[in-house]
């Protein structure tokens, strides 16, 4: 079925580490997002891109990486995970920035 | 700096009607948009404003206006599955002609029989 799919969706690693979370869609939408989601603070845009070997920071990249070097798929990794990394991840597509986004359905990481 | 408000939680009964305000101060405005989103799972899309009035799909009605910063969510005919999280989220512009969506901590509906 077409849609967005993280993977995956529950992962537990300790500090220090390096983890990568994925993110696929098959509608072929231009723009991709990466969110965290934590209490009290609502979801917070990390990264964002506009086409394939286009991205760009959002509110809150500090201590991740993306790349695209495909339409369909956008990585995010923590280069050195923290404990205030812990955090649910949604990545999230949509066809122009003026349509509603699509959200998959998450990645529960904590880092030990 | 972008400051969306809602409130942290909501109860009603089955049947019933509730608002859900959204207050915001964003540098910029370019639309306003409620999402779902049920304990554990993905925000899902309700609705869209970005002209001032009255938005309706069903049960669900959004309003805006743009000169106060303020919407909101109207949830009709209460069900015990309208129980989720709703998430007011504003768009503003970024640099390079993007735009971002800014969100509030949500406000947890808790439907009662």
């Amino acid at each position: 079925d077409a849609g967005i799919t993280q993977s995956p969706r529950y992962k537990i690693t300790e500090t220090g580490r390096q983890v990568t979370l994925m993110c696929h869609q098959t509608w072929s939408h231009s723009y991709m997002f990466w969110y965290r989601q934590d209490l009290g603070h609502g979801l917070r845009l990390i990264y964002y891109s506009a086409a394939a070997d286009i991205t760009d920071k959002g509110e809150v990249p500090d201590g991740y990486v993306v790349s695209r070097s495909k339409t369909e798929n956008f990585p995010l990794t923590l280069e050195s995970a923290t404990r205030s990394q812990t955090s649910v991840y949604f990545c999230a597509s949509s066809e122009t920035f003026h349509q509603p986004q699509h959200f998959g359905d998450g990645t529960r990481l904590s880092i030990l | 700096g972008q400051n969306i408000d809602q409130p942290t939680e909501m109860t009603a009964t089955e049947g019933a009607i509730v608002q859900i305000n959204c207050t915001y101060q964003t540098s910029g405005f370019n639309g306003l948009f409620w999402y779902q989103q049920h304990a554990g799972e993905a925000p899902t899309f309700l609705s869209y404003n970005v002209l001032d009035g009255l938005e309706e799909k069903g049960r669900f009605s959004s309003f805006l206006s743009r000169s106060k910063g303020y919407s909101y969510l109207l949830l009709k005919e209460l069900q015990m599955k309208d129980s989720a999280s709703y998430l007011c989220a504003v768009r503003s512009p970024l640099k390079n002609n993007d735009y971002k969506l800014s969100f509030g901590a949500g406000t947890t509906v808790t439907v009662r029989a």
